[in-house]
């Protein structure tokens, strides 16, 4: 069975302050892929990035890394310098090679303080 | 706009009414997918088209869900004799192939009284 876990339910930081979200995931298949969203207050998730099981190398875009480690079966994000902008709940997902069905996690709420 | 829409945005009906959600997705997107949020809860998976290919509807809790996709375009999902348990707001979302980033609409926020 597939399972994606983000055991932070909420985080609160203050601004600047780097914050990192963890995501653990749960599969027996050997190629997948995995995905951060963000949901901000608006309501609408936004894709922030795409990983493949076999591309283990840390993603840096800005702010935001992203640490993808197979042997602990994470793939947790950075925020570095957080700003208020930043404040949403962030969803890590996993999605099977040749089932393209999607889980989600139950997504970590970040909220960044002035 | 060029995203995908949804409507109504909206909809508060009474126990056992039957409710019709509509998606329109980006022009072009060959995959489409039906979530359901629950109020402070993660996403989960309901339905998803991929062309003319057989929709997988894995995820749908109950026979009182259905949802057709004409081709590459609208969609539908449709919940008869609704529950109070189906209050929740129905996300639609489309991407072009397989595996690739999803492009979420804003959603029907459903409320059963």
């Amino acid at each position: 069975a597939q399972k994606v876990t983000q055991a932070q339910t909420e985080i609160s930081v203050v601004e600047k302050e780097d914050v990192t979200l963890d995501c653990v995931y749960e599969t027996r298949d050997t190629t997948y892929y995995l995905f951060w969203y963000k949901q901000p207050p608006s309501g609408e998730l936004v894709f922030l990035i795409r990983r493949n099981s076999f591309d283990e190398q840390n993603e840096i875009s800005g702010r935001y890394s992203w640490n993808f480690q197979k042997s602990t079966s994470s793939f947790n994000f950075t925020i570095t310098a957080s700003q208020v902008v930043d404040s949403a709940v962030y969803f890590c997902a996993l999605c099977l090679y040749n089932f393209n069905k999607f889980y989600f996690g139950s997504g970590t709420k970040l909220n960044v303080k002035p | 706009g060029a995203g995908v829409s949804q409507s109504p945005s909206n909809k508060v009906t009474e126990k056992g009414k039957d409710v019709e959600l509509r998606c329109d997705p980006i022009s072009g997107h060959t995959a489409l997918y039906w979530y359901r949020q629950r109020l402070g809860q993660g996403l989960e998976f309901l339905i998803y088209f991929q062309g003319n290919s057989a929709p997988d509807k894995s995820g749908l809790p109950s026979d009182r869900f259905s949802a057709e996709r004409t081709g590459e375009s609208v969609s539908t999902l449709t919940i008869q004799r609704t529950q109070q348990e189906d209050s929740a707001v129905y996300l639609c979302a489309s991407s072009f192939g397989d595996y690739n980033e999803q492009f979420f609409g804003p959603g029907t926020r459903l409320t059963v009284l």
